[in-house]
């Protein structure tokens, strides 16, 4: 089973709030990825991470930003929340010498209001 | 941006009954197509992961082929069981670009008792 942790599960907040998604994974997998999940759509990359300090855009442009200063810790910020930014945010781990797995974890349920 | 198409988006079945789906994928640049089963309220789980054409992969009553020269994968389940409804979720790995998976839409899969 892999230990992927998200917190926090479900969060409803007011517009122009700053808030950070926190994405903890025990595996000591160097890659890490976030993705976004509007209803009705599809899971999108937004960012990922080659290990360490390495932070990089995914396919779907974002207003949020993430760090990588530890192996394990991948957490996802917006400075100032809108309502657009409602969604689902998961993240994922995988090992770079694998099968190209990723493992997931639980997901972010976001509004904002 | 690649395009990965699941079919059809939702399946009511009757327990007991057998069942399949579809993904379609550009079959160029193709490195690994992932297969995801995600129930409400918890992390997608992995399935498969497959590479070669013609691989079939079976976990109990769940198996999945692939076709990478004419872009498609199968997944297939026997005797379904009401444990089996959830999302399952196609994602293929092209290796270019942003280092992510691309996802379709999923199949909705509920099982009728």
């Amino acid at each position: 089973e892999a230990d992927i942790y998200q917190t926090p599960r479900y969060l409803v907040i007011g517009t122009g709030k700053k808030i950070t998604l926190e994405c903890s994974q025990t595996m000591g997998h160097d890659k890490m990825y976030w993705y976004q999940q509007d209803p009705g759509m599809e899971l999108h990359l937004i960012h990922y991470s080659y290990g360490v300090n390495s932070t990089e855009k995914g396919d779907l442009s974002s207003e949020s930003t993430v760090s990588r200063i530890r192996t394990e810790h991948f957490p996802l910020t917006l400075e100032s929340a809108r309502p657009s930014h409602t969604s689902q945010y998961l993240c994922a781990s995988s090992f770079s010498g694998g099968s190209y797995e990723q493992y997931f974890g639980p997901g972010t349920r976001l509004t904002v209001t | 941006i690649l395009n990965v198409e699941q079919s059809p988006q939702s399946l009511h079945v009757q327990e007991g009954d057998s069942t399949n789906f579809t993904c379609s994928f550009p079959s160029s640049n193709f490195y690994a197509l992932h297969w995801y089963r995600w129930e409400t309220a918890k992390s997608p789980e992995a399935l498969f992961v497959m590479t070669l054409n013609g691989d079939e992969k079976k976990k109990g009553r769940i198996s999945a082929t692939l076709n990478t020269k004419e872009g498609y994968s199968y997944l297939y389940i026997k005797g379904s069981q009401p444990e089996d409804s959830a999302t399952y979720l196609c994602a293929l790995y092209s290796g270019g670009g942003a280092d992510g998976l691309t996802f379709g839409k999923g199949t909705h899969l509920i099982i009728q008792p």
